[in-house]
């Protein structure tokens, strides 16, 4: 069965810093999707990126970056020049192309600092 | 616009009183989920649906029916709701690639 791992509840970072979430997964698969989701107050969740396993280089959109090892098996999220609306709960997610494997971690409760 | 549509987006109802939390997505995807959200516990899938009339229990089905009569519908039924279903509920729709969240139900049984 495949785990995703958040091992950081809560986070702070200072408005412009810098910040990263970890997540780790546990999977025997070769060929799956990672994803961070971001939601904020509203509850809405909302999709912050997206990485295909097959891809070894990064996937970044605009601020945020990821750093993928496939064989260390983890995902971590950096969100660069920290804004004020990016105070949210972070939550790490894997998924399989195809079947119902979708899994969530326990998200990371990230708090940006004015 | 592609969206996935849930209602209502509040409920407080007593226990034992039946409802049904709507769910509705306009991208014609096969395959469509219920999850609950819990503090500290993440997102944990009730049931699943891979097509019409096609549909399988997740991590946490007890206590939860649903029904797939139209690929673009999939309500979630509780029968007999009790406190322990106070949650946070979003359905989802999904293609090979990615995931797309309603607005949420947040619950409250009492």
């Amino acid at each position: 069965a495949q785990t995703v791992t958040q091992s950081q509840p809560e986070m702070s970072v200072q408005e412009a810093e810098t910040v990263t979430l970890s997540c780790t997964y546990d999977t025997s698969e070769s060929n799956y999707y990672l994803f961070w989701y971001k939601q904020p107050p509203s509850r809405q969740m909302i999709l912050v990126i997206r990485q295909e396993a097959y891809k070894q280089q990064n996937a970044t959109e605009n601020r945020f970056s990821v750093n993928f090892q496939k064989a260390a098996k983890s995902f971590s999220l950096k969100i660069s020049d920290s804004q004020l609306g990016d105070t949210a709960m972070y939550f790490c997610a894997f998924m399989k192309p195809v079947g119902n494997q979708f899994y969530f971690g326990t998200g990371t409760s990230l708090t940006v600092i004015p | 616009e592609a969206q996935v549509t849930q209602n209502p987006r509040y409920l407080i109802t007593v226990t034992g009183k039946k409802l049904t939390v709507t769910c509705s997505q306009n991208m014609n995807h096969e395959y469509m989920s219920w999850y609950r959200q819990d503090p500290g516990l993440g997102l944990r899938q009730i049931y699943y649906s891979m097509n019409v009339e096609v549909t399988d229990k997740g991590d946490v089905p007890e206590g939860y029916k649903v029904s797939r009569k139209e690929k673009r519908n999939f309500p979630l039924i509780l029968e007999s709701p009790s406190p322990n279903q106070t949650s946070l509920y979003f359905c989802a729709s999904r293609s090979d690639t990615e995931s797309f969240f309603g607005q949420g139900t947040r619950l409250t049984v009492v």
